[in-house]
C-alpha cells in the first residue's frame, strides 16, 4: 500500500461547512497528489505537491485548497463544501521523478 | 491540456477469451501511460505501464501496446479469469517531475464463467 493512509475514510457534512481531508505517508515520498473520482469521469487531479510548501493546481482545483507543512502530510481543504463536491477522494504518491504512482485507500465524502 | 478517451465503457467476455481496451490521447508530449485496475470499493491498483520509448510491454497475461504516431495505446488481457472482473482505467502524463495523470473514463470488464 506504499505506506499511504487517509483520514477520515467516510464523512458526511452539510453544505457550507469547512472540511479537511488528510493524507499521510510514512516513506518520505516527494510527490503527493489529490484526485477525485466521480461516475463517468474517471479520476481527476485536484492539486499536487512536489515538496514541503510546494503545491500547484490540477485540472479541477476550484473550491479546494491544499497545504503541505511536513513531508508526510498533505491536506485537502474544502473551505465551504457544496453538494457538487460529493465524491470519493484519493491521495496518491510517487516516490521520485519517473516513479510509479500509488493510491491511498480513499475518502468517501457526502455533502448534504 | 491532455485529454484521454477510453473505449469501450463496458466489456463482457467469456472466461478464457481475450479482452482489449483502447485509449487515445491528445498531447504528443505525453510519454508515460499506466493502466490501473479498480475493484468495487477499493483503490486503483497499477497493473502495467509503458513509456514512449517502447512499443509493447508484457507481464504474464497482460500486455500494453503503444502507437505514438496515432496517439493511442491498448491493454490486452489474455486467458481471462473471473478475478479479472473490475474497472480498468488508462492514463497519460509526462514521466518527469510531478506525474499529473489524466485518466480515461474507465472500462467495466465482466468475465462470464
Amino acid at each position: 500500500d506504499a505506506g499511504i493512509t487517509q483520514s477520515p475514510r467516510h464523512k458526511v457534512t452539510e453544505t457550507g461547512t469547512p472540511v479537511t481531508l488528510r493524507c499521510h505517508q510514512t516513506e518520505n515520498h516527494r510527490y503527493m497528489y489529490w484526485y477525485r473520482q466521480d461516475p463517468g469521469h474517471g479520476l481527476r487531479l485536484i492539486h499536487y505537491s512536489y515538496g514541503v510548501k510546494d503545491t500547484d493546481k490540477g485540472e479541477v482545483s476550484d473550491g479546494y485548497s491544499v497545504s503541505r507543512s511536513k513531508t508526510e502530510d498533505f491536506l485537502l481543504t474544502l473551505e465551504s463544501a457544496t453538494s457538487s463536491q460529493t465524491s470519493v477522494y484519493f491521495c496518491a504518491i510517487t516516490a521520485s521523478s519517473g516513479g510509479e504512482q500509488f493510491f491511498g485507500p480513499g475518502t468517501r465524502l457526502t455533502v448534504l | 491540456g491532455e485529454n484521454v478517451e477510453q473505449h469501450p465503457s463496458t466489456l463482457s467476455v467469456q472466461e478464457g477469451d481475450s479482452a482489449v481496451i483502447k485509449c487515445t490521447y491528445s498531447d504528443s508530449a505525453s510519454n508515460y501511460f499506466p493502466w490501473y485496475k479498480q475493484e468495487l470499493g477499493k483503490r486503483p491498483q497499477l497493473i502495467i505501464d509503458i513509456r514512449s520509448n517502447v512499443g509493447e510491454k508484457k507481464d504474464q497475461r497482460i500486455a500494453v501496446t503503444l502507437n505514438k504516431t496515432a496517439k493511442h495505446f491498448s491493454l490486452h488481457i489474455t486467458e481471462t479469469q473471473p478475478e479479472d472482473s473490475a474497472v480498468y482505467f488508462c492514463a497519460a502524463s509526462l514521466i518527469q517531475g510531478a506525474q499529473k495523470l489524466v485518466f480515461g473514463q474507465g472500462t467495466r470488464l465482466t468475465i462470464n464463467p
